[in-house]
């Protein structure tokens, strides 16, 4: 198993841009979740999803959107990007059975916004 | 405001020596706690998940312990290795949602030869 797959590694945009970063599992879990890292803090939780057609906000959303149209998908959506969104992003996801499941991240997208 | 603070932000140890971090949690309800091991430049990967019932957990040299009634878990390395060098990172998950997951700062450890 490939486990948890993000595509770009690094990514430099222009303020006003748009991308999407992919994220896509082969593990067969419900859960999908997208979160930022700031150096001095914590990962933040943008969004997640606990199936496919299911999707909710995390606690911090804008400027960022989600769709899941499959189980193993969960693309996440910058629609104008802005210098504060310079960050590294990670995809994890999980099954949803047991909130003792592990959390299997990605290796992050480097984002920079100029 | 659900917080996790670690201590300390970063240590530096010879190899083969034990170390111990710390992580305090004023998150409520509780329903686990987690810690992470996250290499530069990778994603943070589960060494541990300790629920409300369990004190002790252990994955190889690891050993995380927890106590609910002060809100307080430490991370234990035992006989470190340079492989060891990593940030750690204490995780806890509130209520009965997934988007509850609180997460610490971490701790960066380094380990010299």
């Amino acid at each position: 198993n490939a486990g948890v797959t993000q595509t770009p590694k690094f990514q430099v945009l222009k303020t006003g841009q748009s991308m999407t970063l992919q994220c896509a599992q082969d593990m067969n879990h419900e859960y999908m979740s997208w979160y930022r890292q700031d150096p001095g803090m914590g990962l933040r939780l943008i969004h997640y999803s606990v199936g496919a057609g299911i999707t909710d906000q995390g606690e911090v959303p804008n400027g960022y959107n989600v769709s899941r149209s499959t189980t193993e998908d969960f693309p996440l959506r910058l629609l104008s990007a802005a210098p504060s969104q310079t960050s590294v992003y990670f995809c994890a996801s999980s099954h949803v059975d047991s909130l003792n499941s592990p959390l299997h991240f990605g290796n992050g997208t480097r984002l920079t916004v100029t | 405001k659900n917080q996790v603070e670690q201590s300390p932000q970063s240590l530096i140890i010879l190899e083969g020596k034990n170390c111990t971090l710390q992580c305090n949690y004023t998150v409520s309800p509780f329903s686990n706690l987690r810690w992470y091991k996250q290499d530069t430049g990778r994603g943070p990967v589960s060494l541990t998940i300790m629920t409300f019932s369990e004190n002790t957990k252990s994955n190889g040299r690891y050993t995380a312990t927890l106590d609910a009634d002060t809100k307080q878990s430490s991370l234990h390395i035992t006989a470190s290795q340079l492989s060891d060098s990593a940030s750690y990172i204490c995780v806890v998950g509130g209520g009965t949602s997934y988007g509850k997951l609180t997460f610490g700062q971490g701790t960066i450890l380094t380990v010299h030869p």
